[in-house]
């Protein structure tokens, strides 16, 4: 399949617990953030948004957290498995703006 | 399966040449948009499109451009390629063009420049 070779960091656990991916961002504008998994040969697939008004949402068996004081966001998923193996993403959208500018990405492999 | 095509799957070409990528939103959405994910820069946003006219530019670069269709379908043209023009390049549509708008991926178009 289509892998995208950048050196990513790389995140290895056991299946059935749980990951915790982080993602550090540079604009204080930004207002709105999105988490993607990209699988390979795939393109990026949305899971979580959330807005700067809040700090904490939460989906299925995922959560993001956001920081805005050190500009920080997080993705926990909750017991990991196979499926979950993939690279993940952070966007983010400042204020005004239409572009979402990615993180360069974690991948996530789940150990059987 | 997002819903969104993209043809063709792969590309491979030489240098100075011209290539032109399309893209089919899913049904309903008139915001397209483009992205290229390349080895060294990541996945970066080039241009959208809302219902046929140019909302924003991002790191496209003149060599490039891009239309949306009356059928809301997309191209992406890049000319005068380079090998540095190697990436995977991916068409996202969503309903609006509104930010927090959810943006469907397409499976990319893997172009090889030679």
């Amino acid at each position: 399949g289509e892998s995208v070779g950048l050196h990513l960091p790389t995140l290895s656990v056991q299946e059935g617990d749980n990951s915790i991916i982080n993602c550090a961002y540079s604009n204080s504008a930004s207002d709105y953030f999105i988490w993607y998994k990209q699988e390979s040969g795939k393109g990026p697939q949305f899971i979580i948004d959330i807005r700067s008004n809040m700090d904490k949402r939460q989906g299925q068996r995922v959560t993001v957290l956001l920081n805005k004081t050190v500009k920080h966001l997080s993705l926990q998923i909750a017991a990991t498995q196979p499926g979950d193996s993939a690279v993940y993403f952070c966007a983010e959208n400042g204020a005004g703006s239409y572009q979402l500018t990615f993180g360069k990405g974690t991948k996530l492999s789940v150990i059987p | 399966d997002s819903g969104v095509t993209q043809t063709p799957k792969h590309l491979i070409t030489a240098t100075g040449q011209r290539v032109t990528l399309r893209c089919s939103p899913r049904s309903g959405d008139l915001s397209v948009y483009w992205y290229q994910q390349s080895l060294d820069q990541g996945l970066q946003f080039l241009i959208h499109y809302y219902n046929g006219e140019e909302r924003a530019k991002g790191n496209i670069l003149e060599r490039f451009s891009a239309q949306q269709f009356p059928d809301l379908h997309s191209e992406l043209n890049l000319s005068s390629l380079e090998l540095g023009d190697s990436a995977l390049y991916f068409c996202a549509s969503s309903v609006w063009g509104t930010r927090d708008n959810e943006q469907f991926f397409g499976p990319g178009t893997r172009l090889t420049v030679l």
